[in-house]
């Protein structure tokens, strides 16, 4: 299986950009890219996907380097309610067959102080 | 609509006990996931059904059965589970199958907890 990695934790303060990166060395060649928002006792939530470059929405930004073995998720002025667990979601490129197996990230545990 | 709900909330049960999870969404979705997250750790896929046909089991013992009555309901029935089950149980929808290009909508999670 791919290994899916992410810093275990990462503390910032209100206002400041954060920038937290997931590494798949065995992403599969057709798949996006993913990230998710989780907060205690709930499911994870959308925030955004990307399969190259750059993408913006209205409440982040994904970099995606062009072999696609990492991609960075970008919040740019994070609040005190950004305060979650963060994860990728990538496709297994180990998986031969037409649906690759779903593989998310070990989990960034981001923590905004005032 | 873009909410899946699941029912339990919480729930206790004994390694003899017979329990069943649900899940419901009204978006449309014909994709429907459980997953089930340790504390502190990722979630981890179990079953897919793809419009209502079971698509993806990832080796998950029998004490689990998951059942697709219609598009909208997704079920997990547990027997004879044992103390390392307790986790917390998540529903997934997304709209077509299981492509990483679909965004997935999730529940709240049922905690089990299991004696």
């Amino acid at each position: 299986l791919a290994k899916t990695t992410q810093p275990i934790s990462m503390d910032s303060y209100e206002g400041q950009e954060v920038n937290i990166t997931c590494s798949h060395n065995n992403i599969a060649t057709n798949d996006y890219i993913t990230w998710y928002q989780q907060f205690p006792s709930q499911g994870p939530r959308f925030i955004i996907q990307g399969y190259k470059t750059k993408v913006t929405n209205e409440v982040a930004s994904l970099f995606i380097p062009a072999d696609r073995k990492s991609s960075t998720l970008s919040l740019p002025r994070v609040s005190l309610s950004d305060t979650a667990v963060y994860y990728c979601l990538v496709g297994d490129g180990d998986n031969s067959g037409a649906t690759n197996k779903l593989i998310f990230g070990t989990g960034t545990l981001l923590a905004v102080q005032p | 609509d873009t909410e899946v709900t699941q029912t339990p909330k919480h729930l206790v049960m004994g390694m003899t006990n017979k329990k069943s999870l649900k899940c419901e969404q009204h978006m449309g979705h014909r994709a429907m996931y459980w997953y089930k997250q340790k504390a502190k750790k990722p979630p981890e896929l179990m079953f897919v059904y793809s419009y209502e046909k079971l698509s993806i089991n990832e080796s998950v013992p029998s004490r689990f059965s998951p059942e697709c009555p219609n598009s909208s309901l997704l079920n997990l029935h547990l027997h004879a589970l044992q103390p390392e089950d307790s986790a917390l149980y998540l529903c997934a929808s997304s709209q077509d199958g299981v492509a990483i290009q679909e965004t997935q909508y999730f529940g709240p999670g049922t905690r089990l907890l299991v004696l």
